[in-house]
């Protein structure tokens, strides 16, 4: 079962805009993660927000937590092309358990 | 390595036979995930296993599908009688400190 969900699915902006994808989840957690997917290959892991943080930061990402709405969004600010990619987010299910579900997934095209 | 192997890295196979996928994760890591991704969705929570506790089972798709990890280490998935929807990437990743280090994938075809 998936325990988040992306939206949107997909999305294409041109260089140097900002691109926000959000991830809502079922259950409460105890930490949401971000991944990012190029094409074909494993996952590699971006940033990781706690349930008791509302906003983290890292380069040019930010990602946002609203344990209260069961929500996430990832900001990636000033694009790139490199940043063409597929973005999921990553949840447990809170209660004594590493058990990790991840999202459908936003698969953003970035045009130079 | 440094980082998680996956092997093969590609299996054709015929609809019927068994298959075998093999994982290392990385040294030291105790957690160790298995998940499946069908072209173009996302990841399907398949197994996981942490440290020397019983594996959380519960996104196995059928009792085809049966995964071990001897030593704490490696660990190999097995699907039996394979079908063509079994037709996917199985990522392994490894875990730490909160975070997957996963492998590239095994990509299985069932003709």
């Amino acid at each position: 079962s998936q325990q988040g969900e992306e939206d949107p699915q997909a999305l294409s902006i041109q260089e140097g805009e900002n691109a926000t994808m959000n991830c809502s989840y079922k259950t409460s957690i105890n930490n949401l993660q971000w991944y990012r997917q190029n094409s074909g290959r494993g996952l590699v892991h971006l940033i990781l927000i706690r349930s008791n943080e509302r906003e983290k930061h890292s380069g040019r990402l930010r990602v946002t937590l609203d344990t209260s709405k069961k929500s996430s969004s990832l900001l990636i600010t000033a694009s790139r092309a490199a940043d063409t990619a597929s973005y999921f987010c990553a949840t447990d299910e809170g209660y004594n358990t590493d058990k990790l579900i991840f999202g459908t997934g936003t698969r953003l095209q970035v045009f130079p | 390595g440094a980082g998680v192997s996956q092997s093969p890295s590609n299996k054709v196979t015929e609809k019927g036979k068994d298959v075998e996928l093999r994982c290392d994760p990385i040294s030291g890591h105790t957690a160790l995930y298995w998940y499946r991704q069908s072209l173009g969705q996302g990841l399907e929570f398949l197994i996981y296993f942490q440290g020397n506790s019983a594996p959380d089972k519960s996104g196995l798709p059928s009792d085809r599908f049966s995964a071990e990890r001897t030593g704490g280490s490696v660990s190999t998935l097995t699907i039996q009688r394979t079908q063509q929807e079994d037709s996917a990437v199985y990522l392994c990743a490894s875990y730490k400190y909160g975070e997957l280090f996963f492998g590239e994938g095994s990509r299985l075809t069932v003709l």
